[in-house]
């Protein structure tokens, strides 16, 4: 069973849009959630991360809110750019990293 | 450049075939990761390495996969008797720390069995 859900498989946003990535956890013992950025052919890369102990984190135009009693977590970025076409990962820590299976988003022009 | 980097890229094997695969992490960080991506999924742990111990290798699907990190550097992945549904992306991470923090990944190396 899942404990890293993104129920969302693709996202298409206008540029200069707002995007909002949807991630819903199933273990409350997850200390620490982060979200990673992937273009084709490389790795993920880090994007932000979030302590459970915080409801929320900012780093530029990226923003994510942790709602612990809905487990449920939320990456937003705006305004959106045409370099944020990629597939997202949300992944929550316990005593390992587990990622859900990704969002691919599309910028539109 | 300093990042991680991986070998082969791409391997093509035949089924029954041995293949190992190589992860040299960033120079001083002193965890090392291994993942198994399938097609259209996430990431999913494999193993752990703190230095040279592996310190959590729940997560090998079976006796036929097998990682070291000798010196506490390099990483081999080995896969023996492949098989069918052993073809994936296999991604190396390392970080800095002890604590699973932030991981910074390979390229990974795209595993064919045929």
């Amino acid at each position: 069973d899942q404990q890293v859900k993104q129920n969302s498989p693709s996202l298409s946003v206008q540029e200069g849009r707002i995007s909002i990535l949807n991630c819903d956890y199933t273990n409350s013992m997850f200390d620490y959630f982060l979200w990673y950025k992937k273009y084709p052919a490389e790795g993920p890369t880090f994007l932000i991360s979030i302590s459970s102990i915080k409801d929320k984190n900012e780093d530029g135009r990226f923003t994510v809110f942790l709602n612990k009693s809905a487990k449920h977590l939320s990456l937003h970025i705006v305004p959106s750019q045409p370099g944020d076409s990629a597939v997202y990962f949300c992944a929550a820590k316990d005593d390992k990293i587990i990622f859900g299976k990704g969002t691919r988003l599309h910028i539109l022009p | 450049g300093a990042g991680v980097s991986q070998s082969p890229r791409y391997k093509v094997a035949k089924r029954g075939q041995d293949v190992a695969l190589r992860c040299d992490p960033i120079s001083g960080h002193v965890s090392l990761f291994w993942y198994q991506q399938a097609l259209g999924q996430g990431p999913e742990f494999l193993t752990y390495f703190q230095n040279e111990a592996q310190l959590d290798k729940s997560g090998l699907p079976s006796d036929r996969f097998f990682a070291e990190r000798p010196e506490g550097s390099v990483s081999t992945l080995k896969i023996q008797r492949t098989q069918q549904e052993d073809s994936a992306v296999y991604l190396c991470a390392s970080s800095l720390g002890a604590a699973l923090g932030e991981q910074y990944f390979g390229p990974g190396t795209r595993l064919t069995v045929t």
